[in-house]
């Protein structure tokens, strides 16, 4: 299975640039789509095909990346983005996600 | 609009079967895939399995020996049972409509705790 690397956990300010990353184990060419999910919700799709903003997402949220190297950048970030960011990928059966990285606004 | 919604039992005992519905509204079984995707807590998702449009079904490899998906499309439901329980199969279970590789419409989710 295509195993997603993310890391962990990250703090920012309030009106900060944040870069989330996600690392492939092989090749998702652009497959690749980001959740926001918070406490208690279910997933939110954010991103997907790597860099295609869902409808409704604020445009704060950008993706990129192809292969296996992946990045959502939020800017600028927002109180209400507390939450955790998982990645996706759909191009390998079957499809896996990341384990997610843990936004903390300092 | 979509909506999905998730109803089983809260507690299963180890070695049991965890069945569980997935009520769907707003679109169609035979347009559109649903699958399963369960998280444990703290934890990032996994996909399960998926019921296709088309009737057809796909399991993850992990789960294939104890996984069964089917549905009713006359009833808008979809069915998860999963034999043989462990309590690291405890988690939050949601039914989710698939396409084109993402999950756009959740469930709001089932716990399932696996504990005698």
């Amino acid at each position: 299975d295509t195993v997603l690397t993310q890391s962990p956990a990250l703090a920012v300010s309030p009106g900060e640039r944040v870069t989330i990353s996600c690392r492939a184990s092989e090749s998702v060419s652009t497959r690749m789509h980001w959740y926001q999910q918070k406490p208690g919700q279910q997933p939110k799709l954010l991103i997907y095909g790597a860099s295609n903003l869902e409808s409704g997402v604020p445009a704060r949220f950008s993706g990129s990346g192809s292969g296996t190297d992946f990045t959502l950048t939020i800017d600028p970030v927002e109180a209400n983005d507390t939450a955790t960011y998982f990645c996706q990928q759909s191009w390998n059966d079957p499809n896996t996600f990341g384990a997610g990285t843990k936004l903390e606004l300092k | 609009q979509v909506q999905l919604k998730e109803s089983g039992p809260g507690l299963v005992q180890p070695s049991e079967t965890l069945s569980l519905t997935c009520t769907v509204s707003g679109f169609s079984l035979t347009s559109y895939s649903v699958s399963w995707v369960r998280q444990p807590s703290g934890k990032g998702p996994e996909w399960m399995g998926r019921m296709w449009y088309d009737g057809d079904t796909a399991y993850n490899s992990a789960l294939k020996s104890r996984l069964s998906i089917s549905r009713d499309t006359s009833k808008n439901q979809v069915f998860l049972k999963m034999n043989s329980l462990q309590t690291d199969d405890t988690g939050t279970y949601y039914c989710t409509r698939y396409y084109d590789g993402t999950y756009l419409h959740w469930g709001q989710g089932v716990m399932v705790t696996v504990s005698s």
